[in-house]
């Protein structure tokens, strides 16, 4: 089944380890997107990117990288994990960047920084 | 700054229509969009609205007034399995988008 997705689905961790959520799409879409969604709040964009190669900044990189070396593949790394990281973090792909599509999403990772 | 408000949370009866409000204060507008999220699970697309006037999907219908900064969901014939979020999200002058954080609807039978 074609779509998005995301490992690992929930994980705990200590504080100041390092820690990779790896993120797989097979609809060719050029647009990658990663989120972090704390209750109470909206979806907030931590990085992005518009196409294989390129990579930006959203609301919210402090603490996180991300790299794209491919069309599919979209990592989010936290290189030293603090409590505040605690989230549910979500992929996302659209065909092309620009909001000129709708989003879809993998089924999120639940991360836990102790 | 920028924000989006929408009501925490609201409740309605299986098989009655419920609206769901959405204002905006955005850096620019490039487009609204409703999304739909089940607990525990990732949200996906309703609607988008970037021209005034309503857009009508089956159940589903969406408004946008962009004078009034203002948007909303409209459900009818309510079901069960419309228990959920309703994502209200505008795109700003950086195409980011800003999202609302979330109207949870409790549909009783």
């Amino acid at each position: 089944i074609a779509g998005i997705t995301q490992a690992p689905t929930s994980q705990i961790l200590a504080a100041g380890r390092r820690m990779t959520l790896r993120c797989t799409q097979d609809m060719r879409h050029n647009a990658m997107y990663w989120y972090r969604q704390d209750l109470g709040l909206g979806l907030r964009l931590i990085h992005y990117s518009n196409t294989a190669g390129t990579t930006g900044k959203g609301e919210v990189p402090d603490g996180y990288s991300v790299s794209r070396a491919n069309t599919d593949d979209f990592p989010l790394t936290l290189a030293s994990a603090v409590p505040s990281q605690t989230s549910v973090y979500f992929c996302a792909s659209s065909l092309t960047g620009g909001l000129t599509g709708e989003l879809f999403f993998g089924e999120g990772s639940r991360l836990t920084v102790l | 700054g920028q924000n989006i408000d929408q009501p925490t949370e609201m409740t309605a009866t299986e098989g009655a229509i419920v609206q769901i409000n959405c204002t905006y204060q955005t850096s620019g507008f490039n487009g609204l969009f409703w999304y739909q999220q089940h607990a525990g699970e990732a949200p996906t697309f309703l609607s988008y609205n970037v021209l005034d006037g309503l857009e009508e999907k089956g159940r589903f219908s969406s408004f946008l007034s962009r004078s009034k900064g203002y948007s909303y969901l409209l459900l009818k014939e309510l079901q069960m399995k419309d228990s959920a979020s309703y994502l209200c999200a505008v795109g700003d002058s950086n195409y980011q988008l800003i999202w609302g954080a979330g109207t949870k609807l409790i549909i009783k039978p």
